[in-house]
């Protein structure tokens, strides 16, 4: 079975600083993906980063960078120069090939100080 | 990229009624996804709702309460059914890109049940 585990329920950061939401998950699946999306508080759901099991790099995605380690499972996500619209839900979510459907960790909400 | 309108966007209902929320796509997919977003919470994964065959639904999900249909390639319909105040969610529909890195999603529709 898939399950996706994010322990921060809540993060602060400065207004362009960087910031790291944690990611761990746990599959049986040898090829698999990793996704991230944004919540904003208008409820609609915006795709950020994805990264494949097999990709040998880390995916990146303008400000959005994924920390990818495949041998503790986990699938951070690092936004750098953090903006007051980055302010939102994160959610991050596994896809397994053996189950073809995307299954969603709790989530983190990210606020940005000014 | 796949655009996805759903219909209603939101919704206020009574008891015991039915809703039927319905999702088009402006091309086509082989499956679609239903997903639930209950207030504060993650998403969870109702169903997955192929062309010419019935969902498949998660665990804790039923036909009799939320009945699918999938005529074509490009729509699909999940009816709420016999509703009571914890129905009370966003339901988003959600595709699969032609690359598998991207899932797209609806806006969604509000349900609130009085």
């Amino acid at each position: 079975a898939q399950k996706i585990t994010q322990t921060q329920p809540g993060m602060f950061v400065q207004e362009k600083e960087a910031v790291t939401l944690d990611c761990t998950y746990d599959t049986s699946d040898q090829s698999y993906g990793l996704f991230w999306y944004k919540q904003p508080s208008s409820g609609e759901m915006i795709f950020l980063i994805y990264q494949g099991s097999y990709d040998e790099q880390n995916a990146t995605e303008g400000r959005y960078s994924l920390n990818f380690q495949k041998a503790r499972k986990s699938a951070n996500l690092v936004i750098s120069a953090s903006q007051l619209g980055d302010s939102a839900m994160y959610f991050c979510a596994n896809e397994g090939t053996s189950y073809d459907k995307v299954i969603f960790g709790p989530g983190t909400s990210l606020s940005v100080i000014p | 990229s796949a655009v996805i309108s759903q219909k209603p966007s939101r919704d206020i209902c009574q008891r015991g009624t039915s809703l039927t929320i319905q999702c088009q796509v402006d091309s086509q997919v082989t499956m679609m996804f239903w997903y639930r977003q209950q207030p504060g919470q993650s998403l969870t994964l109702i169903a997955t709702a192929n062309q010419g065959s019935e969902a498949t639904y998660e665990s804790g999900f039923v036909i009799d309460k939320f009945p699918i249909s999938r005529p074509n390639l490009t729509f699909s319909t999940l009816t709420v059914s016999n509703m009571s105040p914890e129905d009370s969610s966003i339901y988003l529909c959600s595709v699969e890109g032609a690359k598998r890195e991207t899932q797209y999603f609806g806006p969604g529709t509000r349900l609130l049940v009085l």
